[in-house]
């Protein structure tokens, strides 16, 4: 595998499942993200992790849960969701080099879509 | 909070036109990083602009920053089928990247 990989690439939950997305990168970049993607609208900055470090949560409800267990692996953790979390779920990693993250690269996102 | 403003819409365009979108901003950037997504997949970056004044080229894309440094131009030249897309300009701010909504080009049959 090479670059960003993110599983499932689709996903159909009721608002009481409990689900996971995952996202893997093999660059050797330090920096993974979350965020969320609707028609029409710019891309929303979920989550950022440092070198495995939760270093932003953009007021993201709870319902929405980051992991990051390692550089390469991020998790995003669902449960209790609402039909306006439906969207395109995207997934990104970067070099961090302690500056503010230039270029990122990006899965190929979850569609979640909420019943 | 801040936003990038993307311009326009979206696009009909005929095979082979050049094509010109612009992303602008309240504020000035010294970085500017254009990207393009495809149906069913993330963005991929296309060019990043690190230096004002300059023309950066991408085969048949080119991108530079505008004159006040509040905006940046993406124009592609003799555009074909595979440029259709949703193109996104993007930006950092305070540890982050921002993003407009995107410019989607459609090609008219």
């Amino acid at each position: 595998e090479t670059g960003v990989t993110q599983t499932p690439r689709h996903l159909v939950m009721g608002m009481t499942n409990k689900k996971s997305l995952k996202c893997e990168q093999h660059l050797g970049h330090n920096a993974m993200y979350w965020y969320k993607q609707s028609a029409k609208k710019p891309l929303e900055l979920m989550f950022v992790y440092n070198f495995k470090e939760q270093t932003e949560n953009n007021s993201v409800p709870s319902r929405f849960s980051p992991e990051c267990p390692n550089s390469s692996h991020l998790f995003l953790h669902l449960h209790t969701l609402q039909p306006e979390d439906s969207a395109l779920y995207l997934c990104a990693s970067s070099l961090s080099r302690g500056g503010p993250p230039l270029e990122q690269y990006f899965g190929p996102g979850t569609r979640l879509t909420v019943t | 909070g801040q936003q990038l403003n993307q311009s326009p819409q979206s696009m009909f365009i005929q095979e082979g036109e050049d094509v010109s979108m612009n992303c602008t901003s309240s504020s000035i950037f010294n970085t500017w990083l254009w990207y393009k997504q495809d149906p069913g997949e993330g963005p991929v970056l296309l060019i990043a602009l690190y230096k004002a004044g300059e023309l950066t080229s991408n085969g048949r894309l080119t991108a530079q920053f505008g004159i006040t440094r509040k905006d940046s131009f993406l124009n592609i030249s003799a555009s074909i089928p595979s440029d259709v897309g949703i193109y996104f300009c993007a930006g950092p701010i305070n540890y982050q990247l921002i993003w407009g909504a995107g410019t989607k080009l459609i090609i008219k049959p």
